[in-house]
């Protein structure tokens, strides 16, 4: 158990809804990652949050949006959702930004039908 | 920005073989490579990692190695057991920035 929890572990939802993905950091873990996992494009960087401001910027879509909140758990939206969004979706923490390992959590499977 | 190329996709080996899989990277700035390993349900897990300033690293069956010369690093798996079995990640960053992942791995490893 890596510290890290995601919720849900599984959701399904119809094209053109919107969903909200959970992350609660290890605790004290101040930096948080998100990701997108799909089988032909392995794991893409989306968006870094540091003590509830955004650090960094991947390929996250405009569609999609995050935050970190005061308590430090992180949410993703998606919304207007298409097929191809279907993938599994890790959110990983860090204690600082002077940290070289990542912690994962188990994932968010989204299936969008 | 960086790119990771991770070679094979797929490895088969029977148990007690050696396993090695193979990555590229692009950016010359890259100077630290993590390898995590993901086993079925689960997140990623680091399993082993290494830093620019040094050629190789070992933990019990696993080594990894890095030429920075050639932008390459190569994750070694010796005595392979079953449990071994898993998709295997590299990834590369420059210092504490983010890590770009390579496409993954997937190790069968057979009784």
């Amino acid at each position: 158990d890596s510290g890290v929890t995601q919720t849900p572990k599984h959701l399904i939802t119809a094209t053109g809804q919107r969903v909200t993905l959970r992350c609660s950091p290890r605790s004290g873990d101040l930096s948080v990652y998100w990701y997108q996992q799909s089988l032909d494009q392995g794991l893409q960087f989306l968006i870094q949050y540091y003590n509830g401001e955004e650090r960094a910027k991947g390929n996250i879509l405009e569609r999609f949006s995050a935050q970190q909140f005061p308590d430090l758990h992180s949410e993703l939206n998606l919304s207007s959702l298409e097929l191809g969004d279907s993938a599994l979706y890790f959110c990983a923490s860090k204690p600082s930004l002077m940290n070289t390992e990542a912690f994962f959590g188990q994932g968010t499977r989204l299936t969008v039908v | 920005g960086e790119n990771v190329e991770q070679h094979p996709s797929t490895l088969s080996v029977q148990e007690g073989d050696s396993a090695v899989i193979k990555c590229t990277y692009s950016d010359s700035a890259s100077n630290y490579f993590p390898w995590y390993k993901q086993e079925l349900g689960k997140g990623p897990q680091l399993i082993i990692d290494i830093r620019s300033n040094v050629g190789e690293k070992k933990d019990q069956r696993i080594a990894v190695t890095l030429n920075k010369t050639a932008k390459h690093f190569s994750l070694h798996i010796t005595e392979t057991q079953p449990e071994d079995s898993a998709v295997y990640f590299c990834a590369a960053s420059e210092g504490y920035s983010t890590l770009t992942f390579g496409k993954g791995t997937m190790l069968l490893v057979s009784p």
